[in-house]
């Protein structure tokens, strides 16, 4: 069982270019979750979605970054016109459905975004 | 705002000698609590958590964390290390209200390094 996959694993852009990063989620997973780590840095909620749905983006960035799950396909984690500042380790969770308890969080290994 | 504090960013020790890295997190309300691991370009690994019950909790590879309420801690341990635990070690809370327990914060890592 393939675990949370992430691409591209490193990613360059220059200021002011588009960055798409991709994750998906472990067979059966149907929550998703973006994390971005910034240099010296622990890892910071992004958001939180669900097919087709944005559960809770509260930790987004309000302009600039943007995030889907469609019905098919990956996980898409958008950044319009980067900037120094985006650069970071993003990283992609996955769980299953919801339960009573905590569901477990499985980590992909990130994608590390550099902004020249 | 909630937060994770480690204490060590950088814990060198000598191979076969016990570990402590330390945890703190700012607030006693009910809480969800894990340790992660990050190996060199690979995502998180769940070494343990604490979700309810004995505030002893095992985990993998050999290492345990202890839940204090009262200190608002949750220190792992590993009383013989090895040359491939070598890596970064994340604490990370979940408080468990609102509805929203499914958003981690994280502390900003512990490089463990054991030496030969």
């Amino acid at each position: 069982n393939a675990g949370v996959m992430q691409n591209p694993r490193h990613l360059v852009r220059r200021r002011g270019q588009e960055a798409r990063l991709r994750c998906s989620p472990m067979k059966g997973h149907s929550h998703v979750y973006w994390y971005r780590q910034l240099p010296e840095e622990g890892l910071k909620f992004m958001v939180y979605l669900q097919k087709e749905n944005i559960i809770d983006e509260s930790g987004m960035p309000k302009e600039r970054f943007s995030a889907e799950f469609p019905k098919e396909g990956p996980s898409i984690l958008r950044i319009q016109q980067v900037v120094r500042g985006d650069s970071a380790a993003y990283f992609c969770a996955s769980s299953p459905s919801r339960s009573l308890s905590y569901n477990e969080q499985f980590f992909g290994p990130g994608t590390r975004l550099t902004v020249l | 705002a909630q937060s994770v504090t480690q204490l060590d960013s950088q814990v060198p020790v000598f191979e076969e000698a016990p570990v402590e890295l330390r945890c703190n997190y700012s607030s006693s309300v009910s809480v969800y609590l894990f340790w992660y691991v990050q190996y060199p370009n690979q995502g998180l690994q769940l070494l343990l958590k604490y979700l309810s019950g004995s505030t002893l909790v095992k985990g993998i590879n050999g290492f345990e964390a202890e839940f204090n309420k009262s200190q608002t801690s949750f220190h792992l341990r590993k009383p013989s290390v090895h040359i491939s635990d070598t890596a970064e070690y994340f604490c990370a809370v979940s408080w468990n209200s609102g509805g929203s327990n499914y958003k981690l914060t994280f502390g900003k890592g512990t490089l463990l390094t054991v030496n030969p």
